[in-house]
């Protein structure tokens, strides 16, 4: 089962954009993790946000996470070409199962 | 390179056939999970071992089943495939402690015809 729902499923912008990419969630969970896949590619691991932070930065991306919402975002700025993926949200529930939302695909148009 | 190794990266096999996919973990990660992903049902989470004991499982189904070894590789055995089984096999390593980041492999593609 999928415990993340990401919004929008899918997204076109401009090269030099900023994205943003929304996940929920329904259940307590001890961190969550945002992941990029390249079409046909393994996951590559992008961030993780504990239950207990609010934001965490890391290069271009910026992840908040709010847990009274279960949802949490992932911005990418300045988007390049080579950020066109797929982008998933993960969440950690107490079980230790990693659950994943069924995720955005971003397209970068240069 | 995430670390996590599988093998093999592509097979192709008929209905009614039984396949081993194999993965290997980061260097000290005790924990290794089984996901599958497809087209149509995206990433499920199939089973999570932890130190060579089942810590959690997911949507496995029963012609499904996986191990790990003291060597804390594992392998997930597939069997009576079935042309839905069609799909990319990921492994994923991370230590073990709730909370630490995981890692997955380049993902085993799995072709029923």
């Amino acid at each position: 089962s999928q415990q993340g729902e990401e919004d929008p499923q899918a997204l076109s912008i401009q090269e030099g954009e900023n994205a943003t990419m929304n996940c929920s969630y329904k259940t307590s969970i001890n961190n969550l993790q945002w992941y990029r896949q390249n079409s046909g590619r393994g996951l590559v691991h992008l961030i993780l946000i504990r239950s207990n932070e609010r934001e965490k930065h890391s290069g271009r991306l910026r992840v908040t996470l709010d847990t009274s919402k279960k949802s949490s975002s992932l911005l990418i700025t300045a988007s390049r070409a080579a950020d066109t993926a797929s982008y998933f949200c993960a969440t950690l529930e107490y079980g230790n199962k990693l659950v994943f939302g069924a995720g955005t695909i971003l397209r970068v148009k240069s | 390179d995430s670390g996590v190794t599988q093998t093999p990266k592509h097979l192709i096999t008929a209905t009614g056939q039984r396949v081993t996919l194999r993965c290997s973990p980061r260097s000290g990660d005790l924990s290794v999970y089984w996901y599958q992903q497809s087209l149509d049902q995206g990433l499920q989470f199939l089973i999570q071992y932890y130190n060579g004991e089942e810590r959690a499982k997911g949507n496995i189904l029963e012609r499904f089943s996986a191990q790990q070894f003291p060597d804390l590789h594992s392998e997930l055995n597939l069997s009576s495939l079935e042309l839905g089984d069609s799909a990319l096999y990921f492994c994923a390593s991370g230590g073990g402690v709730v909370g630490n980041t995981i890692y997955f492999g380049e993902g085993s593609w799995l072709t029923v015809v």
